[in-house]
């Protein structure tokens, strides 16, 4: 059964101190890996998508890599307002077109 | 706003009063799902559509809850005979490719 694991579960950060979210899974066959931020009570935001290990992408002060096993969203020199709950999902080749999500990473930027 | 949209936002109703939600999606996303998310937890896949087809159901999806697309254009959600147990944020996305893009959600409380 497909799996995806997010940790931490909560990351307090001091503003400009740059980490690393983690996303592990097991899925068989990937078909795409997926990244969302979400504010409390509001729908995910779209970020990322990574297809095949060795994929970069990025945007603004986010970057999102992919290996086999993972993948990580690094935040550099992070600001108050990245704080949000981050989501990884991934998409199988054999189960349509459902996301499977993790629990998220509920990050929090002081000042 | 061209994105998705999703009404009532919020819903309370009594325990075994049935409701019903509706999703507008992008306009050219020939793709739509239905996900749920409780507290703490990522969204849960309930349903997609291709169009006006219903082409992929999860288990959690139990006999209580339907859901149409007429016309390939808006769709609806209905949860009848509601429990405590159904309350939750339903989202609902759309997609013209691999990327889905979510509504802000309906909150649900079963009184």
């Amino acid at each position: 059964e497909d799996q995806v694991t997010q940790s931490p579960e909560a990351l307090r950060l001091q503003e400009g101190e740059s980490s690393s979210l983690n996303c592990s899974y097991t899925v068989s066959g990937l078909r795409g890996l997926f990244w969302y931020r979400q504010d409390p009570g509001k729908g995910p935001e779209f970020l990322f998508t990574l297809y095949s290990a060795g994929e970069e992408k990025e945007k603004e002060r986010l970057k999102a890599t992919l290996t086999k096993k993972e993948s990580f969203l690094h935040i550099t020199a992070p600001k108050p307002e990245d704080s949000a709950t981050y989501l990884c999902a991934v998409q199988a080749q054999n189960s349509g077109y459902a996301l499977n999500f993790g629990k998220g990473t509920s990050l929090l930027v002081t000042p | 706003d061209t994105g998705v949209s999703q009404d009532p936002r919020h819903k309370i109703t009594k325990r075994g009063q049935n409701v019903t939600f509706r999703c507008d999606p992008i306009s050219e996303h020939n793709r739509l799902y239905w996900y749920r998310q409780t507290l703490g937890q990522g969204p849960e896949f309930l349903t997609y559509f291709q169009n006006e087809a219903q082409l992929e159901k999860s288990r959690l999806l139990s006999d209580r809850f339907s859901a149409e697309r007429p016309k390939g254009s808006f769709s609806t959600l209905e949860i009848q005979r509601t429990e405590q147990g159904d309350s939750a944020m339903y989202l609902c996305a759309s997609s013209l490719e691999h990327e889905q893009f979510f509504g802000p959600g309906t909150r649900l409380t079963v009184l």
